[in-house]
């Protein structure tokens, strides 16, 4: 069975980091794209960050911003490093399976269940 | 980078009705777009992929169609279990895009 279990979220001051961790299970990890996606409270969905099977990172437009992902084989795990959290960045944080492509990636067809990030002093 | 806009952004309806929800790419995706369904407090599930082919398990009544930057998601006949939030995604390239929701209530 394909799970992905999202960790690592919590309250953290303005100004603050995180680390997200998206362990996975049930399925080759090393060949599928693992995603980040977030959602704030009653707010649509925001991708914010994908990682290949061979660690090739990739962010919204041409600024990486807060967010640094990277991956770990070995472990079946990826990570989501967040510097200089703002109250924007409070939101579910999701990780999610893609498929990889030679030009992308394909749809997300398994998703955690998420893990929430809180940024209050 | 590729800007997504569905429409409506809420759509009423009522049991039975046939629904239709569309989402415009700002350029060309071929047909690589992907719509997700989400209930509240869960994480979103893949209903349809490349545009009109539907995820293991997802029922018929729910299909997709469309190209380049024009997409319709239709359900036949809305069920009380429909009604949810559906989002459309862009993975033609990166970096990737959803479009802001369309929530179908009753």
């Amino acid at each position: 069975e394909v799970q992905l279990v999202e960790s690592g979220g919590g309250l953290v001051q303005p100004g603050g980091s995180l680390r997200l961790s998206c362990a996975a299970s049930g399925f080759t990890f090393r060949s599928y794209d693992i995603q980040w996606v977030r959602q704030a409270a009653g707010k649509g969905l925001e991708w914010v960050s994908g990682i290949g099977p061979s660690g090739d990172p990739y962010y919204p437009g041409s600024v990486r911003g807060p967010f640094t992902i990277s991956r770990d084989n070995a472990k079946n795990s990826v990570y989501l490093q967040i510097n200089t959290l703002r109250a924007g960045d409070t939101a579910i944080y999701y990780c999610a399976r893609s498929m990889s492509s030679a030009s992308g990636t394909y749809q997300f067809d398994y998703w955690g269940q998420g893990t929430l990030v809180t940024v209050s002093s | 980078d590729i800007q997504m806009t569905q429409s409506p952004s809420t759509l009423s309806a009522s049991v039975g009705d046939r629904v239709t929800i569309t989402c415009r790419a700002s350029q060309s995706i071929s047909s690589w777009l992907a719509w997700y369904q989400q209930k509240p407090g869960k994480a979103p599930q893949l209903l349809i992929y490349k545009t009109s082919n539907l995820e293991s398990g997802v029922p018929s009544r729910f299909s997709g169609s469309g190209s380049g930057t024009e997409f319709t998601l239709t359900i036949s006949s809305l069920q009380p279990d429909d009604f949810a939030t559906y989002y459309c995604q862009q993975y033609s390239t990166y970096p990737l895009a959803f479009g802001q929701g369309t929530k179908v209530e009753i």
